[in-house]
């Protein structure tokens, strides 16, 4: 069955820095990749989407990359601040479904 | 734009009975709609996947006995977890999608969390 692993210890990063996520799959082909914000007891926020034939995507202070031969994904927030705090999770995307990882705690100190 | 509102965000319920949870999306009308569920820092594992006016597609081991999906409308689904087990105690997250394929983003609601005494 498919595999994704997102690093499972928290990245500490400080304030202004970049801040630089890893999703790894195995078993899976997807047709996209998804990026979304999780905050405490709340919902998934959709941030960014990058297709299998897109090589890197860019909305603001963020920034993913999409290697299908490597299967991972690397997700940058730039000029990091501590509202960037929260856990971000990649989902694989084929048909409607997304399959998502456990996701990375990203604590950003001022 | 694109909010999904969930409701109830929380409730505790003695084993046996059911409970149910409403998702609804405010803004827009959901070609589909998700349930998850999430244990404490592990992914959201999908349930099932529901389409409005017909019958919701299920997951791999989940019960469709178990976890009734109404989906009555484009704007609202509902879960019911009939006779709630302790086991049953999760974080349930429901998501409303109006694309399909590399379209499919998907707008999540806060999600409820359930206590089975």
């Amino acid at each position: 069955s498919q595999k994704i692993e997102q690093n499972s210890e928290a990245l500490n990063i400080q304030e202004g820095k970049t801040a630089t996520l890893t999703c790894n799959y195995t078993n899976y082909s997807p047709a996209y990749l998804q990026w979304y914000r999780q905050d405490p007891g709340r919902g998934p926020v959709f941030l960014l989407l990058i297709r299998e034939n897109e090589k890197e995507k860019r909305k603001e202070r963020l920034k993913v990359t999409f290697d299908t031969t490597l299967k991972q994904s690397l997700f940058h927030i730039t000029a990091s601040q501590p509202a960037d705090s929260a856990t971000y999770l990649c989902a694989l995307g084929k048909g409607n479904k997304l399959v998502f990882g456990a996701g990375t705690i990203l604590r950003v100190k001022s | 734009g694109a909010v999904v509102s969930q409701h109830p965000s929380w409730v505790i319920c003695k084993s046996g009975t059911s409970v149910k949870i409403e998702c609804r999306s405010l803004d827009f009308q959901a070609t589909t709609m998700f349930w998850y569920r999430q244990f404490p820092k592990q992914s959201l594992m999908l349930m099932a996947t529901s389409n409005e006016g017909s019958k919701a597609t299920y997951e791999q081991g989940v019960e469709k006995d178990k976890f009734l999906i109404n989906h009555a409308s484009l704007t609202l689904s509902t879960l019911t977890v009939t006779s709630a087990h302790p086991e049953d105690s999760s974080f349930y997250i429901c998501s409303a999608s109006t694309g399909v394929g590399a379209k499919n983003i998907q707008y999540f609601g806060a999600g409820t969390r359930l206590s089975v005494l």
